[in-house]
């Protein structure tokens, strides 16, 4: 099983600061995903990232995957209240088996 | 929208029923899955299924079981509850790549 570490375990910011939220681990990763997760609800994707150093956005939000595969970064740009929640990042494993980090948890202060 | 649906969002059980824990996703996927999330331990597998009547285990699986009759419904039995099956559980399918999750099933042991 690999092992996902995500830092912070917490963060609080106040709205329209920047934030970026890290997902590591010792292993290679075929491929990484985000998942963002409110209050009582289940995680909802929100990108995947395959190729080393690939870059991808949405909206105000932007990943990275590292070059060697074994690390992906969340930021954030001028947080706001609606992105409250719970951030996962997951690794891919044997039939579409994934693996999950802890999570960061992230409140936006009005 | 593509959807996966659990039955119930929240129960409550007694020490010693026999609990079944229905979902349904109607996107045809072929792999499906059951995760617990607790606080500090994050999404951890239950039971995964890739096929109609085909069925994994996953790093916990100890204290339940899985049927998989029908491609679009996959059920989690735990057979004897006990107090620490007091959790969050999570339903999803996949086909390739990210996860499709359901809202989740808090179920309460007393």
């Amino acid at each position: 099983t690999q092992l996902l570490e995500q830092s912070p375990q917490f963060l609080s910011i106040q709205e329209g600061e920047n934030l970026t939220v890290y997902c590591n681990s010792s292993s290679v990763f075929s491929s990484l995903q985000w998942y963002r997760q409110e209050p009582g609800e289940g995680p909802v994707l929100l990108v995947t990232v395959v190729t080393g150093g690939e870059v991808k956005k949405l909206k105000r939000l932007t990943f990275q995957f590292g070059d060697a595969r074994k690390d992906s970064s969340l930021h954030i740009t001028a947080a706001q209240t609606g992105d409250t929640g719970l951030y996962l990042c997951a690794a891919s494993g044997g039939y579409q088996k994934v693996t999950f980090g802890i999570g960061t948890k992230l409140q936006v202060i009005p | 929208d593509v959807k996966v649906t659990q039955s119930s969002r929240y129960l409550v059980k007694r020490t010693g029923e026999k609990v079944f824990l229905e979902c349904v996703q109607d996107m045809d996927h072929e792999n499906m899955f059951w995760y617990r999330q607790d606080p500090g331990l994050g999404l951890r597998l239950i039971y995964f299924s890739y096929d109609v009547k085909m069925k994994e285990k996953g790093d916990i699986p100890e204290g339940y079981s899985v049927s998989r009759e029908k491609k679009e419904r996959f059920s989690l039995i735990l057979e004897s509850a006990s107090t620490n099956q007091t959790s969050m559980y999570l339903c999803a399918s996949s086909l390739l790549g990210g996860y499709t999750f359901g809202s989740g099933t808090r179920l309460t042991v007393v």
